[in-house]
């Protein structure tokens, strides 16, 4: 069964420093998605990606993060200076177009200390 | 995720059980209603869907019920088995794109 593959699963890193998150989508899938879910809570969505170009990133917080899909395929969602309130599942998803198909990663899980 | 409220927020049933979740949203546009299930350290995976144009629909021991006037829609899950205990999450959406997921409700079967 076609999986979107996430790494690293786990990532600790300190306050103030950068860090990365990298996904593969399910091959043929045309939308990506990066989510983040807070413990406790549902997630929500950053950014939504259509083949290489950014179609929705009003909530993602624009001064540290930082998302992009050069070709079209993976992915990297970049955070910048990490913050304590950054801690949280990040969630990559990915589907056809117009939303067939709409598949999970079993996401990166960041603590930061 | 203020459009979207969920309950109860955990619940607990013995093995056979019919345990049901219940979502209001406030977005009369929505036009896809899934429910999604997730397992601890996964992400979570698609239930059930229903569209705003029929009122029930049914998979295996899982249903969804819809009330379009009363903006709700809930999950039943029939003969529950500890299997299913997980955490659920209803996310309408607009054209089956952008999930609203709500807040989440935490399951526990016991056998």
């Amino acid at each position: 069964e076609a999986e979107v593959a996430q790494s690293p699963r786990y990532k600790i890193t300190e306050k103030s420093q950068a860090v990365a998150f990298w996904c593969d989508p399910i091959s043929g899938h045309a939308t990506l998605y990066w989510y983040r879910q807070i413990l406790g809570q549902g997630p929500e969505l950053l950014v939504q990606f259509q083949d290489e170009s950014v179609v929705d990133d009003s909530q993602l917080p624009k001064d540290r993060f930082s998302a992009e899909r050069l070709k079209g395929v993976d992915s990297t969602l970049k955070i910048q200076p990490a913050e304590l309130g950054d801690s949280a599942m990040y969630l990559c998803a990915s589907s056809l177009r117009g939303g067939y198909g709409y598949t999970f990663g079993s996401g990166t899980r960041l603590t930061v200390v | 995720q203020q459009q979207v409220k969920q309950s109860p927020q955990s619940l607990i049933v013995q093995k056979g059980g019919i345990p049901i979740i219940n979502c209001a949203y406030e977005n009369t546009a929505f036009d896809y209603f899934p429910w999604y299930q997730q397992f601890p350290g996964k992400g979570p995976a698609l239930l059930i869907a229903i569209r705003p144009d029929v009122s029930e629909k049914k998979e295996g021991r899982f249903t969804i019920s819809f009330n379009k006037s009363a903006k709700q829609f809930s999950l039943h899950i029939m003969d529950s088995q500890p299997g299913d205990s997980a955490t659920y999450f209803c996310a309408p959406s607009l054209d089956t794109d952008k999930l609203i997921f709500g807040t989440g409700t935490r399951l526990q079967v016991f056998p």
